[in-house]
């Protein structure tokens, strides 16, 4: 199974400073039709996740474009800048290649 | 408006069966393939099961395969996870999702597994 690793576990952040987690992968998710497939959800407090970015690097539908996703074969990052109240949560990456699909840990983000 | 809606939990006694439903409006339910992922109390998610849009492939976690069953209805646009031998550590919330993307998530269903 591919292992999907988040860093930091949880971090804390300043509104309107920016934040990035990290996210890295057991195996390549470079398809070889060019597309990689690691994916960004966010579940914020007592809802469900929610898609915020696909295939590493497009904003979902209606996700502001504060969001970023960005990445390598293996090692990919979600970059928030000027972070909002409306950001807090825990933040999941995942990968879509192959299954099992396999999920990070989490990332919880929180306000100083 | 993309609707994905859960039914069917509740708590059960370890080795019991359950079955779960997701009603989908808002789109073609009939074109895309539809997950179930759980999320066990303060854990993270765990993919558990994929469908295709046309029933013609399914896919299972080794948790649960053997155990789990996923199918479709697509002319009632509801989407099934039926449970059999529930351990406890099956206890969680129950997502379906929709797209492989998993680009819709329903408000999730809770399952108990309990003496």
């Amino acid at each position: 199974d591919i292992v999907m690793t988040q860093a930091p576990l949880s971090v804390s952040v300043t509104p309107g400073e920016s934040a990035s987690i990290s996210c890295r992968s057991s195996k390549s998710l470079l398809h070889s039709n060019g597309i990689t497939y690691v994916y960004w959800y966010l579940q914020k407090p007592g809802k469900s996740p929610q898609l915020l970015i696909y295939r590493m690097s497009n904003l979902a539908s209606g996700v502001p474009d504060r969001f970023s996703g960005s990445g390598s074969e293996t090692d990919f990052t979600l970059k928030i800048s000027r972070v909002e109240a409306e950001d807090v949560g825990i933040y999941y990456c995942g990968q879509l290649l192959e299954n099992p699909y396999t999920f990070g840990a989490g990332t919880k983000l929180e306000l100083k | 408006e993309v609707q994905l809606v859960e039914s069917g939990g509740g708590l059960v006694k370890p080795g019991s069966s359950l079955k779960l439903s997701c009603v989908a409006s808002g789109f073609t339910f009939s074109s895309y393939g539809m997950h179930w992922i759980r999320q066990a109390p303060k854990k993270g998610l765990e993919w558990i099961a994929l469908i295709y849009y046309d029933s013609s492939n399914k896919y299972y976690a080794d948790s649960v395969k053997g155990r789990f069953t996923i199918s479709r209805d697509n002319s009632k646009n509801t989407l099934y996870l039926e449970m059999n031998s529930l351990r406890s550590e099956d206890t969680a919330m129950y997502y379906c999702a929709k797209r492989v993307v998993a680009d819709y998530w329903g408000q999730g269903v809770m399952v108990t597994v309990s003496s």
